[in-house]
Parts: structure tokens; C-alpha cells; sequence
């Protein structure tokens, strides 16, 4: 069964606007790790935040990770169309391989 | 740095016959590689875990007869799908990292190939 559960499935926004995802888990994680990928393409690592780590950011990107919810965020600031991908949420939590949660699907309208 | 290759990007075969999938690390010792398998629209499935020189561990339901996954040295692991069927088609992953996969190793980011498309007829 997936570790990770996201939300929303899709999400559809327009250029400039911020776009919030969220992942939920089961377990202990050691750190929390955010991919992306391009239709039909592999997956490319965005940002990793470890359990006792609260937010962190890189460039457009802000991750959140509330370890008593068992919960991540991943906040894309001022979206592009060339943003649009597929976004997965992936815990490793040391005693196996990384698990990727569903995805949430972004698509921005130019 | 940390690119993966993975080839080929698509193959369409017939029923019955084997494909072979390669994921090479072209700029980094890949200790450990990761095969998935993904649906449309869905997450991937880990098939299997394996360490250079060592069998792969393959992941509860995931035939060892028909996936063989070979890793003999730590830049290349092959994927074989052997006897083809047409629910065998999917896309596949491959993903590598350069820490070996064991117990208490953790921060490992994942490089992954750009995938295949397999067709089978």
C-alpha cells in the first residue's frame, strides 16, 4: 500500500498563481522528498526535507513537513506553464526503498 | 551531475518474446538501483531493490522469473521481461543512488532514468 496519500489529485490554476500541494503518510519517516515528472519522462528530485526540519526552500518552491500530522506541503510560488507536471511526495523511512505517494497533477493555463 | 540513462525510451514486441531494458549511471557509482513500474495516471510501484553484485530484492508480488534484474557492475542494471504479455505492458522506471541500500541509511536522493514505454502485442 502507498505510504503517501496526495492532495488534490488535480489542481488547475492560471499562470502567476501559487499552487499548494499536500501529502499525507502512515509511518515514522526519516525525511520527506518532493519529485517531479513531465508527462511520459522520469522523475526528477525537487527538494528534500528531513523529519526535523519544518519548511524549506528552494528557488519557487517552499516545503512544509508537520511530523505530528503526519504531513508536507509543497507551495509552488508564481507558476509558469512550463511547471505543469505531475508532482510526487516520496518518504524514505530508512528501512526501505522511498515510497511515492499518489501525485497531484498541475496543469497551469498560460 | 547524476544522470541516469535509460534505454530504450520505447519498444513495441510481440507476444512471447523478451525485452531487455538498460539504466546506466553516467556520472556516478550507482551502489544501488531501483526498478518501478508506473500506470497511467497513477504512482509508481516499486518492483525491486538492487546493490551491485548482489541479487535483487523484489518487492512482494513481483515474479523473479519474469522480471530478471541483473546489476553486475555500478554504473548499468538490465530489466528483462521475459515471455511478454500484453498485461506486461507499462512503463518502466529505473532509478539509481550512489548509497547502498540497507538499514539506518537514509537522505538517499533518488536519480531516475526517463523511462519505457513498453507495448506488447
Amino acid at each position: 500500500s502507498q505510504q503517501g496519500e496526495e492532495d488534490p489529485q488535480a489542481l488547475s490554476i492560471q499562470e502567476g498563481e501559487n499552487a499548494t500541494m499536500n501529502c499525507s503518510y502512515k509511518t515514522s519517516i526519516n525525511n520527506l522528498q518532493w519529485y517531479r515528472q513531465n508527462s511520459g519522462r522520469g522523475l526528477v528530485h525537487l527538494i528534500l526535507i528531513r523529519s526535523n526540519e519544518r519548511e524549506k526552500h528552494s528557488g519557487r518552491l517552499r516545503v512544509t513537513l508537520d511530523t505530528s500530522k503526519k504531513s508536507s506541503s509543497l507551495l509552488i510560488t508564481a507558476s509558469r506553464a512550463a511547471d505543469t507536471a505531475s508532482y510526487f511526495c516520496a518518504t524514505d523511512t530508512g528501512r526501505r526503498a522511498l515510497t511515492f505517494g499518489s501525485g497531484t497533477r498541475l496543469q497551469v493555463q498560460p | 551531475g547524476a544522470v541516469v540513462s535509460q534505454h530504450p525510451s520505447r519498444v513495441i514486441c510481440k507476444s512471447g518474446t523478451s525485452v531487455k531494458i538498460e539504466c546506466r549511471s553516467l556520472d556516478f557509482q550507482a551502489t544501488t538501483m531501483f526498478w518501478y513500474r508506473q500506470f497511467p495516471k497513477q504512482s509508481l510501484m516499486l518492483m525491486a531493490t538492487s546493490n551491485e553484485g548482489s541479487k535483487a530484492t523484489y518487492e512482494q508480488g513481483v515474479e523473479k522469473d519474469k522480471f530478471l534484474i541483473n546489476h553486475a557492475s555500478l554504473t548499468l542494471s538490465t530489466l528483462t521481461v521475459t515471455s511478454a504479455h500484453p498485461e506486461d505492458s507499462s512503463f518502466y522506471i529505473c532509478s539509481a543512488s550512489d548509497l547502498p541500500y540497507d538499514r539506518g541509511v537514509s537522505g538517499n536522493i533518488q536519480y531516475f532514468g526517463a523511462g519505457t514505454r513498453l507495448s506488447v502485442l
